[in-house]
């Protein structure tokens, strides 16, 4: 498997669920993201990883814990999510901050 | 603040037709410019970066820092062109999107 993967590709969790989602970068890239595509909304950025630390996280609820335990993968881990948080949610990763983002294909989330 | 605008939904062309889709960002620290393309079932991909100054599928983007804008152009759209574009400056560590313009190219 070569650039960016995520999965699971769907998901429909209730909103006492706890679940996460996965994404794994084969491109030996440094920094990796988390992104939020609402329907009639911009691509909104959630966290930012640089060397597996945290360098930004864009107001977001805590109810979405991230995780970066390596350079190569990241997790989005899902706890009583509401269901405004339905949407795609997109990785991406990229060698520094100077450079162009490859993103992941997304997981398809619907919170019941 | 870190804005981005894209002013059109949805841009209609012929094949053929020169295509211009608008992007305008907020200052806030000279950004690096980008455009990023989704096609029909596929993954956002990046398209062109202004450093690069590259034309990429016939397509190029100027940089007016005193109108701070980017906007991207070709001079005779291709039904394969049919697709969404985002521009997406980067401030610092975040990337920011606009909303995006949909691209229709029609025979």
């Amino acid at each position: 498997e070569t650039g960016v993967t995520q999965t699971p590709r769907h998901l429909v969790m209730g909103m006492t669920n706890k679940k996460s989602l996965k994404c794994e970068q084969h491109l030996g890239h440094n920094a990796m993201y988390w992104y939020k595509q609402s329907a009639k909304k911009p691509l909104e950025l959630m966290f930012v990883y640089s060397l597996e630390e945290r360098v930004e996280n864009n107001s977001v609820p805590s109810r979405f814990s991230p995780e970066c335990p390596n350079s190569s993968h990241l997790f989005l881990h899902l706890h009583t999510l509401q269901p405004e948080d339905s949407a795609l949610y997109l990785c991406a990763s990229s060698q520094d901050f100077g450079t162009g983002c490859a993103f992941g294909p997304g997981t398809r989330l619907l919170v019941l | 603040a870190q804005r981005v605008t894209q002013p059109e939904k949805l841009l209609s062309v012929f094949k053929g037709a020169p295509v211009e889709l608008k992007c305008n960002y907020s200052y806030s620290g000279s950004p690096e410019l980008f455009w990023y393309v989704q096609y029909s079932r596929q993954r956002l991909q990046l398209l062109l970066r202004h450093i690069s100054r590259e034309s990429i599928k016939g397509f190029t983007a100027d940089l007016n820092k005193g109108e701070t804008s980017f906007h991207l152009k070709k001079p005779f759209a291709q039904e394969e062109d049919s697709a969404m574009y985002y521009c997406a400056p980067r401030y610092g560590n975040k990337l920011v999107f606009g909303a995006g313009t949909i691209l229709r190219v029609k025979s």
